[in-house]
């Protein structure tokens, strides 16, 4: 069964650092998620993403935060200059429909 | 303020026994997801349902949009089925994929 695939499943960074974290949705979806999961917190919605281009975003996507599809095939998060609250496991989902329907199995930053 | 609040938090069930888990939501919706994390941190999309019953295998989701009310129910549970469960709903005028998440229910099996 194809699957969402995400690189790395853990990443250490120092503070203020860029840090990018990679997903691979399945082939044939065109709408794609980015989630967040602090520890011991409950999912958070960061992003969405249709026809190259960010559908919607929440209060926690700020500046800091972008999304590229840089090839037609990954998409990606990047987080610049993190902070020590960007600790959090992220996820990538994608879907052939306007909902989620597949999530990789996420990439645990850590900032240190 | 929690929009979505998941009961119980913890269940602990031996293996077979029939499991309820439940999901209150004060905002209105579009549609309602259950969602099961693994203890590795993965995420596998069970159902969404904006009415009505869904059935796949052992797992049934059901949902009431006039008490605000969804239930998931394990049928013949099985070890394997030890995670973590997650409601997750769509505000209604919000997109599809901006999900409001409740805090997850642990379920153990023992066997």
């Amino acid at each position: 069964e194809p699957e969402v695939t995400q690189t790395p499943s853990h990443q250490v960074t120092q503070m203020g650092q860029e840090v990018i974290l990679r997903c691979v949705p399945i082939s044939n979806h065109l709408y794609f998620y980015w989630y967040r999961q602090i520890l011991g917190q409950k999912v958070e919605f960061l992003v969405s993403f249709y026809n190259n281009e960010i559908s919607e975003k929440s209060e926690i996507f700020d500046d800091q935060f972008s999304v590229e599809r840089p090839d037609g095939s990954n998409f990606t998060l990047k987080i610049r200059s993190t902070k020590l609250e960007d600790s959090a496991m992220y996820f990538c989902a994608s879907s052939d429909r306007p909902e989620p329907q597949h999530f990789g199995d996420g990439t645990r930053l850590s900032i240190l | 303020k929690n929009e979505v609040e998941q009961s119980p938090q913890n269940l602990t069930a031996q293996e077979g026994e029939f499991i309820t888990i439940n999901c209150s939501y004060s905002v209105g919706i579009s549609a309602l997801h259950w969602l099961q994390q693994h203890p590795g941190g993965g995420i596998v999309s069970l159902f969404m349902l904006s009415s009505g019953k869904k059935k796949h295998g052992r797992l049934i989701a059901t949902i009431n949009i006039q008490e605000k009310h969804s239930s998931l129910h394990i049928t013949a549970s099985h070890p394997r089925d030890s995670a973590v469960y997650i409601c997750a709903v769509v505000i209604i005028g919000g997109s599809q994929g901006n999900l409001i998440f409740g805090k997850g229910t642990k379920l153990s099996v023992k066997p």
